[in-house]
This record gives C-alpha cells, structure tokens and sequence, in this order.
C-alpha cells in the first residue's frame, strides 16, 4: 500500500526548515527516505527500523514513531542544494524481501 | 563503497524492437537486485524483484513475458523490454541490496528509455 507523503510541496527562502511526513495505515518494517534531482535517480538519505527512532547527520534528519506507521524528515537551515523532490520508501511488516513502496513525493525548492 | 552502475544511461528505439538495460554492483555482492521505473513527474513503482539464480518475481500488472529479468551473478542483473512500443518509454532505475547490509538499497543512476 503506498505511503502517502505531505505536503506534496514546498518552497522556502535558504536557512528556512521543513518537515515532511510519510504515513502509512499499516504498521511498517522499515522507512527510507530519498532525495531526487531531476533527471537523476534516487540518492538515499537514510534507513529507519525501530519505531521511536531518530536520526540524522548534519541538517538533515528523521524520526520513526513509536507504531511504525508514521516517519518525518527534517531540513533545518535549508541550502540551495536541499532542493529536489524527497520520496518516502517503505517496507510493510511480515513483507520479506519486497521492493519498497515510495510515496508520490514532495517537491521541494529552495530560493535565494 | 556500494556503487552500482546501469548501461546504458540513455536509449532510442524503435517501436517493435527489444532493448536490454545492465544493472552492475561495482564494488559488491547483491542479494536482490530490484527494477523499478518512472514516469515523468511520478514516483518510483516497483516492477521486479531480482534474486541471484532464481526467476524473478514481479508486481501485479507488469507482464513478465514482456519484460524479461535474468540475475546472472551476485554483481549483474539484465532487464530486456521486448517488443518495445511508446508506452513503455520510461525512467528505468535498479537497486540492490548488499549481502552484508540487509537493509539499505543501493540505486543506479537509471536508464531512459525513449521508444518512437
């Protein structure tokens, strides 16, 4: 079941934050997340498994809740380089070995 | 560590031809290996699961006749769409899974393919 992600986008002034969610009705194994450049695959950001998890290095970080159903990724003190459209990929509980589901994204730009 | 390389990175058919994409681990040994793809301006559906000397197993609606996936070696994994046709064109992208790390999947740079 695909993981619906919001907002669908976002557009902030460099130094600004976000938070973008992803959330699932079924409780989930694991959540990446991954930021796309246009015409570029995917470029993997980070891996959540356990619920209640944060994580993050530099700016840029991600929490997991405590039932598993729910993820959100933080951008503080955008960059112009944080510009691109960020997907949520999810794995569901008792799912093997499968493929993950990604969200339809949230397009972020970041202005001068 | 943990590149992984397609090939080639941009092609052009015509409709009726088959077209092959190579999804290479460079520098390590793939569990799984997955083919995924996009369309402009959506997100990443996944099409197939790739394992080492076994068929692959793919998603409900996509035709496996139609898009063959052989797994050769722990490091190679080969997508043919046959009988390529318009429709098919498409952000063509593979990912794989480490044998060490169970969890993070790798994505190569992806494959457009454009059928006229």
């Amino acid at each position: 079941q695909q993981p619906v992600q919001s907002p669908q986008a976002v557009i902030l002034r460099e130094g600004e934050d976000a938070v973008i969610n992803c959330s699932s009705s079924k409780a989930l194994y694991s959540v990446h997340w991954y930021r796309q450049k246009h015409g570029e695959a995917p470029v993997f950001l980070m891996i959540l498994l356990k619920g209640g998890e944060q994580k993050g290095h530099e700016k840029i970080s991600a929490s997991f809740n405590e039932k598993k159903q729910q993820s959100s990724l933080y951008l503080t003190a955008s960059q112009l380089s944080y510009s691109g459209t960020y997907f949520c990929g999810t794995e569901e509980l008792g799912g093997g070995a499968d493929g993950l589901t990604f969200g339809k994204g949230t397009h972020l730009i970041i202005q001068p | 560590g943990a590149v992984v390389s397609q090939h080639p990175s941009r092609v052009i058919c015509k409709s009726g031809t088959s077209v092959k994409i190579e999804c290479r681990s460079l520098d390590f040994q793939a569990t799984t290996m997955f083919w995924y793809r996009q369309f402009p301006k959506q997100s990443l559906m996944l099409m197939a699961t790739s394992n080492e000397g076994s068929k692959a197993t793919y998603e409900q609606g996509v035709e496996k006749d139609k898009f063959l996936i052989n797994h050769a070696s722990l490091t190679l994994s080969t997508l043919t769409v046959t009988s390529a046709h318009p429709e098919d064109s498409s952000f063509y992208i593979c990912s794989a899974r480490r044998l060490a790390d169970y969890n993070e999947q790798f994505f190569g740079p992806g494959t457009r393919l454009t059928v006229l």
